[in-house]
């Protein structure tokens, strides 16, 4: 299976502040990757497909980059409805696995 | 606009089988450009891929759950089903369905989810 692992698992930040999170690959996945959006009680939520591509609907300052084993999710201007938890995915072979997480809290 | 809704039990004794079906709406389960799966999230943890399965019946099935997992299609009810036997507390957690288009097993439909809970 291809591990995958996020940092950092949790961040605080601010209102208009620009977050980074890595999600790095145990094994090198091309751009098979995808990062999902969750907030409380909810189910995740598509914003990032193929590593770089903003799925339909999804605002602009998500951004996502990377290929082979290192991926990078940069939200510029964080939004109050921005706070949540963030998920990478690999989809390049099975099983799908996904990172442990990222919450964006309120600093 | 596409729709899925997981229906089931919510609790399920230690030993029996969890089963859930997603009823799938606004759109077609017979497609061929897609797949249909299912996800689970125990309380306060991440997720975990469960398996897949195409319109034709074709699943594909996540290794650590393989020999207790059953994922099927019923395309005439426009809904697909999942069984998972011999459960025990580990199992509790968020069940979502999802649809992957095929080709690029990326989860761009998620169920609300309903939560099973594993407890005698």
């Amino acid at each position: 299976d291809i591990q995958m692992t996020q940092s950092p698992s949790s961040v605080s930040a601010s209102v208009g502040d620009r977050v980074t999170i890595t999600c790095r690959a145990s094994q090198g996945i091309s751009s098979w990757l995808a990062w999902y959006q969750q907030k409380p009680g909810k189910a995740p939520k598509l914003l990032i497909y193929a590593a770089s591509s903003l799925q339909s609907g999804v605002p602009s300052r998500f951004r996502g980059s990377g290929s082979g084993t290192d991926f990078t999710l940069t939200i510029n201007s964080l939004q109050p409805e921005d706070f949540a938890t963030y998920y990478c995915q690999q989809a390049n072979s099975l099983p799908l696995t996904f990172g442990g997480g990222t919450k964006v809290e309120i600093k | 606009q596409l729709q899925l809704q997981e229906s089931g039990p919510g609790l399920v004794k230690p030993s029996e089988t969890l089963s859930l079906t997603c009823i799938v709406s606004g759109g077609s389960i017979s497609s061929s450009s897609y797949y249909w799966g299912w996800i689970r999230q125990p309380p306060g943890k991440g997720l975990e891929w469960i398996g897949s399965i195409y319109y034709s019946g074709r699943t594909y099935y996540n290794p650590s759950l393989k020999s207790r997992v059953t994922i099927s299609v019923d395309t005439s009810k426009k809904q697909f089903s999942l069984k998972l036997s011999s459960v025990t507390a580990a199992d509790t957690a968020v069940h979502y369905c999802a649809r992957s288009p095929l080709g690029s097993w990326y989860i761009d439909y998620w169920g609300q989810g309903t939560l099973v809970t594993v407890s005698s």
